[in-house]
């Protein structure tokens, strides 16, 4: 079985500092990771993924994520918040190999980014 | 390149009515997933096709449920008869044969049965 674990439903940041918005994960094997993000109205966007390599991957709009094979975590980053960037954001994960469509998403977090 | 689309983007019904809810697949993808996320919880997988043929329905909740795919492209889901618990929005997504690639997702129908 797979899991994964979004702590915080909510997460406010001012605009201009760094955001974090955290992901634990279990799963019986080499994971990939994902992080969606829903925009108002919009449907799930891709932000990036981790398969395997450099345990830093870069994203779409400046964010960035961290796989951290000993805590199982995979944390979403950006060095400095837009208020463009508040939206519902979405942890996944699936076992390496298995079809694109297995993932198992975490409850979602909320980002709201203030000016 | 057209992505994901989904029809309705809302959908009101009464308890007891059918709704059908449409995907179209982004072209040339095989895979087609259908998600739902109710109460603001996680999403969930419903089932999986590839191609015209269901592959894994394990996520369907019940006979209500009805997932198409005739002929390999668009995707219908339809519920019938619609209960209050299948509120929440219905995702679909598609991702092409190889299986190191993420899954691109649709704007979501926002089901609301009253």
């Amino acid at each position: 079985a797979q899991s994964v674990a979004q702590p915080e439903d909510q997460v406010n940041v001012a605009e201009g500092n760094p955001l974090t918005v955290k992901c634990t994960y279990s799963v019986s094997g080499n994971p990939y990771l994902f992080w969606y993000v829903q925009y108002p109205n919009r449907g799930l966007q891709f932000l990036l993924k981790y398969i395997t390599g450099d345990n830093l991957v870069k994203g779409s709009y400046g964010f960035e994520a961290e796989f951290n094979k000993s805590q199982t975590s995979f944390h979403l980053k950006k060095p400095s918040a837009l208020v463009s960037d508040s939206a519902l954001y979405f942890c996944a994960v699936r076992l390496l190999n298995t079809n694109a469509g297995k993932s198992t998403f975490g409850d979602g977090t909320t980002l709201t980014v203030k000016p | 390149e057209a992505g994901v689309t989904q029809f309705p983007s809302h959908s009101v019904i009464e308890k007891g009515q059918t709704v059908t809810l449409r995907c179209d697949p982004i072209s040339g993808h095989d895979n087609l997933y259908w998600y739902r996320r109710v109460m603001g919880k996680e999403i969930k997988f419903l089932l999986h096709f590839v191609k015209e043929s269901k592959q894994d329905e394990s996520g369907m909740p019940n006979n209500r449920f009805l997932a198409e795919r005739t002929g390999g492209t668009y995707s219908t889901l339809k519920v019938q008869p619609a209960e209050l618990e299948d509120s929440g929005v219905y995702f679909c997504a598609s991702s092409p044969r190889s299986r190191g690639t993420e899954a691109f997702f649709g704007q979501g129908t926002r089901l609301t049965v009253v």
